[in-house]
């Protein structure tokens, strides 16, 4: 099976541009979450999709939103771009909504602000 | 306040040692505990632990989980170069069918030729 695979792997923007970056999951996954890493903060949980419903969301601004389709692949929003917004965003998916099913990482896409 | 923390934040190491990397956690409805291995981008996955004092094992890596004192550690034994990356630890925290992994910081590990 092919892995999680995120695009684009590299962006860069300016202070108040907007982006989207995009996840295709696993074959046959229907859980995609969306973490933020940073060298400061380390990994942290963005929003989780589960056949199209955002189920969880972490502690983050309005600026960040996403979505996801019936294909199960997500898409990720960032509005009004700061400079603290520069980070490594991975996505991951789950084949189904158990506690003891594990999220596999796609390889991220490296966003700096400027 | 649900939380992960990973010990020690950084190690250097020379080829052939062995490691021994720790993750305590605070949580509740506390079901398993991941460590990943991440190099250059994508976090890999290695273990998965859900009971107490059962050692999870591949190759020089083994894994084991103790949950009445609330920690976990990730042995390495005879290191390699290629060893060298960020591990992380994780607890799935989930309330209401809602599903989020928690990490700890990291451990960096360098292993010197």
């Amino acid at each position: 099976k092919a892995g999680v695979t995120q695009t684009p792997r590299y962006l860069i923007k300016t202070r108040g541009q907007q982006v989207t970056l995009s996840c295709s999951p696993i074959s046959g996954h229907r859980s995609v979450s969306w973490y933020q890493q940073t060298p400061g903060q380390g990994l942290q949980f963005l929003f989780e999709y589960f056949s199209e419903t955002q189920r969880n969301k972490g502690n983050f601004p309005g600026r960040f939103s996403g979505r996801q389709f019936s294909n199960s692949r997500s898409e990720m929003n960032v509005s009004t771009l700061e400079l603290g917004d520069s980070a490594l965003y991975l996505c991951a998916s789950r084949g189904t909504s158990g506690l003891l099913d594990t999220q596999y990482f796609g390889p991220g896409t490296r966003l700096t602000v400027l | 306040e649900d939380k992960v923390v990973q010990s020690p934040l950084s190690l250097v190491v020379h080829e052939g040692d062995t490691v021994t990397l720790n993750c305590s956690y605070e949580v509740t409805n506390f079901r398993s505990l991941l460590w990943y291995k991440q190099e250059k981008k994508a976090p890999t996955f290695l273990f998965m632990l859900t009971s107490s004092g059962i050692e999870k094992k591949s190759g020089r890596l083994s894994s084991i989980l103790d949950k009445k004192e609330l920690f976990s550690i990730l042995n390495i034994t005879a290191t390699q170069t290629g060893d060298s990356a960020i591990y992380l630890c994780a607890v799935p925290l989930s309330r209401d069918s809602n599903y989020k992994l928690t990490f700890g910081k990291g451990t960096l590990l360098t292993v010197n030729p």
